[in-house]
C-alpha cells in the first residue's frame, strides 16, 4: 500500500518569493509520484511526474520537484511565485508495477500575497 | 482547454429526479474514471472503465449508475440522490489499462460537473 502526506494545508507566499510545497510518500515498492494543480472551478491538471528516469523533474509553469529516496520526499518548488499560481495542489503516488490505484494527498492551498 | 469535456458544468436536482452526467474524450484513451470531490478534499475514486468494461466499483451506492457506450464516452446516471451527494464530479481518462505503468499513467481530468442535490 502507498500513501502521501502533504505538510501544510495552507501555504502563503509573497509574489516573487520561493514556493515550497511539501510531500512525503510511503510505499513498499518504488513509486510513481505526481503533482496535480486545481484552479477554482476546474479539474485537476498534471504539473509533473516522477517515473524513475531522473530525480529532478521539471514541469509546467516553472515548477519542479526533486525525488529524494533517503527522505521519502517529493517536494514541489518554484523560484518565483506569480499571482496565477494561487490554486490547490495535490501530491499523488502509485506503485510502479501492476494496476495499483493512484492515491492523492489531502492537498495544499497556495495563496499568493501581492 | 481540457481534452476531457464534461457536461453540464452545473446541475441542480431534487432527490426524486433522474439526471445524467456526460464525459467525452478524443485522445484514444482506453481507461475512463469517475471521481467525486467534496469541498477542500482530494478526489475520491468511484468507478473505472477499461476498454469499455467496468473494472472497478469502489462500493458506490446504486443510486449512481455508470455507463460507457463507447471508448470516447462515459456517462453517470443519477437517481434518488441525497443532499450529501452534492459535490464536484470529475471524469478522467488515461492511456492503456487503468493505472497502467509508464509515462502514460497520468490521469487527464475534465473540469467537472458541480452537482447540487436539493
Amino acid at each position: 500500500a502507498q500513501s502521501v502526506t502533504q505538510l501544510g494545508s495552507h501555504v502563503s507566499v509573497s509574489e516573487g518569493a520561493l514556493v515550497l510545497l511539501r510531500c512525503n510518500y510511503s510505499s513498499s515498492v518504488p513509486p510513481y509520484l505526481f503533482w496535480y494543480v486545481q484552479y477554482p472551478n476546474q479539474g485537476l491538471q498534471l504539473l509533473l511526474k516522477y517515473t524513475s528516469a531522473a530525480t529532478l523533474v521539471k514541469g509546467i509553469n516553472g515548477f519542479e520537484a526533486e525525488f529524494k529516496k533517503s527522505e521519502t520526499s517529493f517536494h514541489l518548488t518554484k523560484p518565483s511565485a506569480h499571482m496565477s499560481d494561487a490554486a490547490e495542489y495535490f501530491c499523488a503516488v502509485r506503485a510502479n508495477f501492476g494496476n495499483e490505484k493512484i492515491t492523492f494527498g489531502t492537498g495544499t492551498r497556495l495563496t499568493i500575497i501581492p | 482547454d481540457t481534452e476531457v469535456t464534461q457536461t453540464p458544468k452545473h446541475l441542480v436536482m431534487g432527490m426524486t429526479n433522474k439526471k445524467s452526467l456526460k464525459c467525452e474524450q478524443h485522445m484514444g484513451h482506453r481507461a475512463m474514471y469517475w471521481y467525486k470531490q467534496k469541498a477542500k478534499k482530494p478526489p475520491e475514486l468511484m468507478f473505472v472503465y477499461s476498454y469499455e468494461k467496468l473494472s472497478i466499483n469502489e462500493s458506490v451506492p446504486s443510486r449512481f449508475s455508470p455507463e460507457c457506450p463507447n471508448s470516447s464516452l462515459l456517462n453517470l446516471h443519477l437517481h434518488a440522490l441525497q443532499p450529501e451527494d452534492s459535490a464536484l464530479y470529475l471524469c478522467a481518462s488515461s492511456q492503456g489499462a487503468p493505472f497502467a505503468r509508464g509515462p502514460s499513467s497520468p490521469l487527464h481530468f475534465g473540469n467537472g460537473t458541480r452537482l447540487t442535490v436539493t
